[in-house]
């Protein structure tokens, strides 16, 4: 499958603020998007989700843009809080169900 | 409500010996999806199970590594004979169809000596 790449290895990010996590697609089929978290010893658990007719969508604290245009993808977080320290995934998936996940970019919430 | 349930959650044993990984999806899901995850090549898909039967398993590194699913609350995935090489975290998830989010169990972590 296709790769879908982050661009940032690790962020740092100070308590209240907001983070931003951007990732890059590279296959212009995908047609459904995810980020996920994943804390130590954990799998990743799921934040949010879009498709392709969609270039926003709103979560509880979260917001994922989509540019298809460009085929970038961002996780917003806002008021980041210390328990948003983790890593976290961007995936991207072409209609039968495999999604092809990135390397993962690690958030630290600086207290 | 129960999540993805995978079992052991560690699995020490050496090379050679049969290892049999387990997971039950969750309830009312019809996708069951097999990963492993090292740091050198994150996580990759192993295989996918829709309604029980195979549908790819183009990520199964090779003959020793076998998946099957005979209901639909349980899954195995089994390597046979194990090398150190396969030491990894071996995860487990579901969805309710395709393209919906896949829930995943908390892995076994696999150390092959």
């Amino acid at each position: 499958g296709e790769s879908v790449g982050l661009h940032l290895p690790t962020l740092s990010v100070q308590e209240g603020d907001n983070s931003i996590i951007n990732c890059a697609y590279s296959n212009s089929a995908s047609d459904y998007f995810i980020w996920y978290k994943q804390e130590s010893g954990k799998g990743p658990q799921f934040i949010i989700d879009i498709r392709s007719n969609m270039d926003k969508r709103q979560g509880q604290r979260v917001t994922v843009l989509l540019n298809k245009t460009v085929k970038h993808l961002s996780l917003q977080i806002a008021a980041t809080q210390p328990g948003d320290s983790a890593v976290y995934f961007c995936a991207d998936g072409y209609g039968n169900n495999r999604l092809a996940f990135g390397k993962g970019n690690q958030v630290v919430v600086i207290p | 409500d129960a999540g993805v349930i995978q079992s052991p959650r560690h699995e020490v044993t050496e090379m050679g010996q049969e290892v049999t990984l387990r997971c039950k999806p969750i309830s009312g899901h019809n996708s069951l999806f097999w990963y492993r995850q090292t740091m050198m090549r994150g996580l990759e898909l192993l295989i996918y199970f829709n309604n029980n039967v195979p549908i790819d398993d183009s990520g199964m590194p090779e003959d020793r590594f076998s998946a099957k699913m005979p209901n639909a609350s349980f899954s195995t995935l089994k390597i046979q004979p194990s090398e150190p090489r396969d030491s990894a975290v071996y995860f487990c998830a579901s969805s309710r169809q395709n393209n919906q989010p896949q829930h995943f169990g908390d892995g076994t972590r696999l150390s092959i000596l």
